[in-house]
């Protein structure tokens, strides 16, 4: 069972769409952080949010923490070619270990 | 500033084999953490080292060890391959001892195990 479940697991879109990915967990996080991988990469850093309720806006990318800090998605708007990735979420180990634990991703694939 | 490098990229075992792998962390970053990325598990934490010292390892057998060094260069060795070994290898440095820090990842090493 994964501590932080994401859904969908696959999502492939027109250009110009609009899309929603969900990072879910029954745990409160003190933080959860949203990277982007794309093929033959590493992950990168998009965005971490710590203030439950919190939204942050990057360029077309909307993030949004859970007023209960247990839950965020990620919401692009108008999504592009450039956007195909594999999208994770990531928070703090709530057992305090300090390990930073990883959601199983989403694949967004957007078609021209 | 140069990036977190892993080395090799690409390598080609077979069962019963050991691999070490490289990672040289940002200059600067102290901790160095290590991830197995699957298709079907995603990514799983392996473990992470700070100042030489192992802070944190994840439930992988004991074939699966690393070190880090005066310099922060960190390395992981698996030994006796299984087939199930096969995935790419992250390594991920940070300039924050505790995980929650922003992770910055190279680009893997992608093993396969035949």
């Amino acid at each position: 069972t994964q501590l932080l479940e994401q859904s969908p697991q696959f999502l492939s879109i027109q250009e110009g769409e609009n899309l929603t990915v969900y990072c879910n967990s029954s745990s409160v996080f003190s933080s959860l952080q949203w990277y982007r991988q794309e093929p033959g990469e590493g992950p990168v850093l998009l965005v971490t949010v710590v203030t439950g309720g919190e939204v942050k806006k990057l360029k077309r990318l909307t993030f949004q923490f859970g007023d209960a800090r247990k839950d965020s998605s990620l919401h692009i708007t108008a999504a592009q070619t450039g956007d195909t990735g594999l999208y994770l979420c990531a928070g703090g180990d709530p057992g305090n270990t300090g390990k930073l634990i990883f959601g199983q991703g989403t694949t967004l694939q957007v078609k021209p | 500033k140069a990036g977190v490098t892993q080395t090799p990229r690409y390598l080609i075992k077979t069962r019963g084999q050991q691999v070490t792998l490289s990672c040289s962390p940002i200059s600067g970053h102290r901790s160095v953490s290590w991830y197995q990325q699957t298709p079907g598990q995603g990514l799983q934490f392996l473990f992470e080292y700070f100042s030489e010292t192992q802070r944190n390892k994840g439930n992988f057998p004991g074939r699966f060890s690393g070190r880090q060094f005066s310099n922060s260069r960190s390395e992981m060795n698996v030994s006796t391959l299984e087939l199930g070994d096969s995935a790419l290898y992250l390594c991920a440095s940070s300039l924050r001892q505790w995980g929650t820090g922003e992770l910055f990842f190279g680009e893997g090493s992608r093993l396969t195990v035949l």
